[in-house]
């Protein structure tokens, strides 16, 4: 499709389960972001991909927290034994350059119950 | 300590009318700032891109003006419509690789 594509859109988990959450960046942007969005809360940021290296991965707020994004495509953010704290929407953006404009996509709602 | 504050919080305002967001800022380098709409419950799609050099940018309905001496930003919207509906989220990037930081944004409401 021509915009960022995310899934799943809803997910719900048990505590303890861990989840996978996917991300199809535009083609040809080399650039891709992670952000987390609590209910009523602004973007943080979780990591910044340029290519498959992720030069800024300080926003990961825990080692249960991974990404790995391969054939500077597609990206998957891991979130290993899951906790209650965790339920946000997560959103994933891309942009052709360090500069330019991010595109978001609809982001994934994550409920851990 | 790089922030991005966003006034007011939350404004309800009659359809029809204008209103003004502000940002303020105190992130540095500066490389330049963005203001984005974010609907309930989808992601948020860009609005304006301003670099230092730009004081006042247009899109449709929407203008933006940043001042970057003082480190402020506003969005003005005109003729509201009860799309406008949204949250309006300020986002500062600092030059080198695209830190960005973002503000809480401000919740619109236009009502009817």
């Amino acid at each position: 499709g021509a915009g960022v594509s995310q899934s799943p859109s809803n997910k719900v988990t048990e505590k303890g389960k861990d989840v996978e959450l996917r991300c199809d960046p535009i083609s040809g942007h080399t650039a891709l972001y992670w952000y987390r969005q609590r209910l009523g809360q602004g973007l943080e940021f979780l990591i910044y991909f340029q290519g498959n290296s992720a030069p800024d991965k300080s926003g990961l707020p825990s080692d249960r927290f991974s990404a790995e994004r391969t054939g500077e495509s597609v990206s998957t953010l891991t979130i290993q034994r899951t906790q209650q704290e965790d339920s946000a929407v997560y959103l994933c953006a891309s942009s052709f350059s360090e500069s330019g404009e991010l595109f978001f996509g609809e982001g994934s709602r994550l409920t851990v119950l | 300590k790089n922030q991005v504050e966003q006034s007011p919080q939350s404004l309800i305002i009659l359809e029809g009318k204008n209103c003004t967001l502000q940002c303020n800022y105190t992130v540095s380098p500066f490389s330049n700032l963005r203001w984005y709409k974010q609907d309930t419950g989808r992601g948020p799609v860009s609005l304006t891109i301003m670099t230092f050099s730009e004081n006042t940018k247009s899109n449709g309905r929407y203008t933006a003006t940043l001042d970057a001496d003082t480190k402020q930003s506003s969005l003005h919207i005109t003729a509201s419509q009860l799309s406008d509906s949204a949250s309006y989220i300020c986002v500062v990037s600092a030059t080198g690789f695209q830190k960005l930081v973002f503000g809480t944004g401000t919740r619109l409401l236009v009502s009817p």
